[in-house]
């Protein structure tokens, strides 16, 4: 069966400090990988999307950057993080070509920036 | 961008009873689905219906699209305190195939 594997579940960072978050799916080939974002009490915002090794889509401008190396491992990365990146961050996996059907969700990670 | 609101925001009932919760949308979807959040996790997928279904059921849940009015309806039958969570409906929108999720819809369920 297939899991996806996503860590650390909280993170403290400094403002001006580097950020790597890192999701693996095991069980699966050519997933399509997604980064979710989270506030506080609102809606998830899609933040990237990748359909295969090296092929990244962003949705919307930020301090944050993603990253494919391998099939099945996403990197969520940043080089200065700044306080709006606080949020929760999903990792999350589709499988086949379309983009719009079920997702598989990690368990998330808590990132606040002080 | 497209995006899913759900109505009404926060829902308070007692166990057994039914919590029935609205999504509405702005373009036309290939499908709607919704999601369950227990707090601090990440979103289990509940149920997904497409355009040309107007109505699907699991196991508690039932699932209404009126593609019309753009709206949906999930339905939690005979609730459970383990029912206690955010839900969240998500579309997509004819050519563009990703997801858009709503702000979420809180419930609570008081044994």
């Amino acid at each position: 069966s297939q899991t996806i594997h996503q860590w650390p579940a909280t993170l403290v960072q400094p403002v001006g400090s580097p950020l790597s978050l890192e999701c693996t799916v095991e069980g699966t080939s050519n997933p399509n990988l997604y980064w979710y974002r989270q506030a506080a009490g609102r809606g998830l915002q899609l933040l990237f999307y990748s359909v295969g090794i090296g092929q990244i889509s962003s949705e919307v401008p930020q301090n944050l950057s993603a990253s494919r190396p391998q099939d099945r491992q996403f990197i969520l990365s940043s080089k200065k993080l700044l306080l709006s990146d606080s949020g929760f961050y999903l990792c999350a996996w589709s499988p086949g070509q379309a983009t719009n059907e079920k997702l598989f969700f990690g368990s998330g990670t808590q990132l606040s920036v002080l | 961008s497209q995006q899913g609101e759900e109505d009404p925001q926060a829902l308070s009932i007692q166990e057994g009873e039914n919590a029935t919760m609205n999504c509405s949308y702005k373009t036309s979807i290939n499908n709607l689905q919704w999601y369950r959040q227990n707090s601090g996790r990440g979103l289990v997928h509940l149920i997904l219906i497409r355009s040309n279904e107007r109505e699907k059921h699991s196991g508690r849940l039932r699932v209404t699209l009126d593609t019309s009015k753009k709206s949906s309806s999930l339905l939690i039958t005979a609730s459970r305190a383990a029912d206690t969570a955010s839900y969240f409906c998500a579309t997509d929108a004819r050519g563009n195939n990703r997801l858009a999720f709503g702000k979420g819809n809180q419930v609570v369920v008081i044994p």
